[in-house]
């Protein structure tokens, strides 16, 4: 059965520290890995990956794919309160000829000022 | 333009109406889905229609009935839904097979749905 985990599950830090959110997936058929940060309302997304060891990179977010260890690793640097959100793992698999997306069950981060 | 559209943004219905969410996308995506998702959970995949055709259904109950009218349009019939149906759909799209190196997936608003 596919699956995706990402740790920790939830995590409290102060403004400035660095963070770093993992996620871990078996899946067969991978064809991306896709990060989402979502507050109130609907998943927005951070990053696409599809390639291992190519760093993508946005302001203070960064994310690198390990396709031979079937990992991908989000990072915040400097973090903000406006941080504080979950952050979303999904990893799309192909099966039965379609294409879907498997989420993990998020890290809960939450900056304090 | 990124936009995919939900509508309503909150319905709550009683457990023998009839009810339809309502999503609509322009990007030219050629995959659509529609997922579930309770407080603190992550979504959970519910339908996937690709070029118009239902091509997963995860055991979703009869009670939610998908249809696609036209690759622009999404939509979920509910009827005689329980209170612990009662959830935030979204509604997402994506470019679908037509590429090789993977698609972003996007995600409307949500529906917030309360059945009393």
């Amino acid at each position: 059965e596919d699956k995706v985990v990402q740790s920790p599950l939830s995590l409290v830090v102060h403004e400035g520290d660095t963070v770093t959110l993992n996620c871990s997936y078996e899946v067969t058929n991978f064809r991306s890995l896709l990060w989402y940060k979502q507050e109130k309302k609907a998943p927005t997304f951070l990053f696409m990956l599809t390639s291992s060891g190519i760093e993508k990179k946005s302001g203070r977010l960064s994310s690198i794919l390990d396709k031979k260890e079937l990992f991908s690793i989000l990072n915040i640097t400097a973090t903000q309160t406006g941080d504080s959100a979950i952050y979303l793992c999904a990893v799309e698999a192909r099966t039965s000829g379609t294409y879907k997306y498997i989420f993990g069950t998020g890290t809960r981060l939450k900056v304090l000022a | 333009d990124t936009e995919v559209t939900q509508t309503p943004k909150h319905l709550v219905m009683g457990m023998t109406n009839k009810k339809s969410l309502k999503c609509e996308q322009h990007m030219g995506h050629r995959a659509m889905y529609w997922y579930k998702q309770k407080a603190k959970k992550p979504p959970e995949l519910m339908f996937v229609y690709s070029y118009e055709k239902l091509s997963i259904n995860e055991s979703v109950p009869s009670r939610f009935s998908p249809e696609c009218p036209n690759s622009s349009l999404l939509n979920l019939h509910l009827h005689a839904l329980q209170p612990e149906d009662s959830a935030l759909y979204l509604c997402a799209s994506s470019q679908g097979m037509v590429r090789d190196s993977g698609n972003t997936i996007y995600f409307g608003e949500g529906s917030w749905l309360t059945v009393v």
